[in-house]
């Protein structure tokens, strides 16, 4: 079946670092979307991307749907500690999504 | 608040039991989803609605498991007799009708089976 690979894992930075994580897959896809979840909560869009090339920002964040259309980046500029909590790449076809395993952010104090 | 809401947000139950989890999507989004999250992993699909029109099921989805949605509005999704690999996040989500992915989640019923 489809799957993503998502890295890294986890990453520990410090306040105002900036971030990168990426997905990849074996197979293509129509959008690709990056989520963050906070713990005890469902996840919430961050960004979604609709064209391979595509470039787009959400404040300071920022994703690219890879030219090949099997992966994509998503880039956190600055980060802040309200940054912490782990961030899904989704690969979507019609109607379903495909997930990553998701990347922990933890801001060292 | 408009958002997608879930109902409970805690459930624990001994195995074997039937358990019954409730979604209201956002009042004009016509599809609706099921996923199951466990820990360290993200969202697996279960099942898809488009207005009371059940359209997809995952393999995932055992004989054990039912959702419905019978009006278009509110989802209910039932696990009967069930097991502690049951044991997961129930997320619902719901959209508009474009299939972008672009999906709003509710905060999730966390069952524990024992």
């Amino acid at each position: 079946g489809q799957q993503l690979n998502q890295s890294p894992q986890s990453m520990f930075i410090q306040e105002g670092e900036d971030v990168s994580m990426n997905c990849t897959s074996s197979s293509i896809f129509n959008t690709w979307l990056w989520y963050k979840q906070d713990p005890g909560e469902g996840p919430v869009l961050l960004i979604a991307l609709y064209k391979a090339g595509e470039l787009t920002s959400n404040g300071r964040l920022t994703a690219q749907f890879g030219i090949t259309r099997k992966d994509s980046f998503l880039n956190i500029s600055a980060s802040i500690p309200s940054d912490v909590g782990i961030y899904f790449c989704a690969g979507g076809s019609n109607y379903q999504l495909i997930w990553g395993a998701g990347t922990k952010l933890i801001i060292k104090p | 608040d408009t958002g997608v809401s879930q109902d409970p947000r805690h459930k624990i139950t001994k195995r074997g039991q039937n358990v019954t989890f409730r979604c209201d999507p956002i009042s004009e989004h016509n599809r609706l989803y099921w996923y199951r999250q466990t820990l360290g992993q993200g969202p697996e699909f279960l099942t898809y609605f488009q207005n009371e029109a059940q359209l997809e099921k995952s393999r995932l989805l055992s004989d054990r498991f039912s959702a419905e949605r019978p009006k278009g509005s509110f989802s209910t999704l039932e696990i009967q007799r069930t097991e502690q690999g049951d044991s997961a996040m129930y997320l619902c989500a719901s959209s508009k009708d474009r299939a972008t992915g672009e999906l709003f989640f509710g905060e999730g019923s966390r069952l524990t089976v024992l």
